[in-house]
């Protein structure tokens, strides 16, 4: 699977979107981009995925480059229940391809 | 709905002692798999199912075991707990029937041995 590099931490105010980028330059042809948070200690969430195309949904967008080496999420309105820690994960789509390599994602904090 | 369950949610071990962490899922899901997660780390897989009856290892999988009777259940087994197991749990399932879409995890299981 392709790997991942994602920024340690960042800070957004409440109410302004919150930009997450995730780069992975070595991503293959047919390789998914996947998005979860995981708010505190519970289990991650997931949020989106996409393939080449933006994709938007009630919780978040999905912005991926045209040359796909690299992808921002985009929480719209930032609320101080956002405050998690994001991964990007990219991988294969098909049999045996189940597994999710989480890496240490961003740690994003929403200040008031 | 419950979703995926586990439990305990908590559990304090002595070294050398087993134990068997359960997870069960309501939504007919054909996959399944454990992880864990260190303080301050990323999730690493332990095992996963791809239906009942199959199991395959993930990325660290030595000192625990796994099993799948049924599709709602995988069960993970600490044989002979070490210090070194100390961590959360989550057990995660998804829909066999697309090769994308979400996990659904558990709330996690906190393990300490001592």
């Amino acid at each position: 699977d392709a790997k991942t590099t994602q920024p340690t931490s960042m800070d957004c105010a409440e109410g302004r979107a919150a930009n997450l980028p995730c780069n992975h330059s070595t991503i293959s042809g047919n390789e998914y981009v996947y998005w979860y948070r995981q708010i505190h200690s519970q289990g991650p969430q997931y949020i989106i995925h996409g393939l080449k195309n933006n994709e938007t949904n009630e919780m978040a967008s999905l912005i991926i480059t045209e040359d796909r080496k690299s992808s921002t999420l985009i929480l719209p309105h930032a609320t101080l229940r956002d405050t998690a820690v994001y991964y990007c994960i990219v991988r294969p789509p098909g049999a045996g391809s189940y597994q999710l390599t989480f890496g240490k994602g961003t740690k994003l904090s929403v200040i008031p | 709905n419950a979703g995926v369950t586990q439990t305990p949610k908590f559990q304090v071990l002595k070294t050398g002692q087993s134990m068997t962490l359960q997870c069960a899922q309501d939504m007919n899901h054909e996959y399944m798999s454990w992880y864990r997660q260190d303080p301050g780390m990323g999730l690493r897989l332990i095992h996963y199912s791809v239906g009942a009856g199959i199991t395959d290892q993930g990325e660290v999988p030595n000192g625990y075991n796994v099993s799948r009777s049924t599709t709602e259940d995988f069960p993970l087994r600490l044989l002979s707990a070490a210090p070194s197991q100390t961590s959360v749990y989550f057990c995660a399932s998804k829909t066999g029937v697309t090769n994308t879409g979400e996990l659904f995890f558990g709330e996690g299981s906190r393990l300490t041995v001592l």
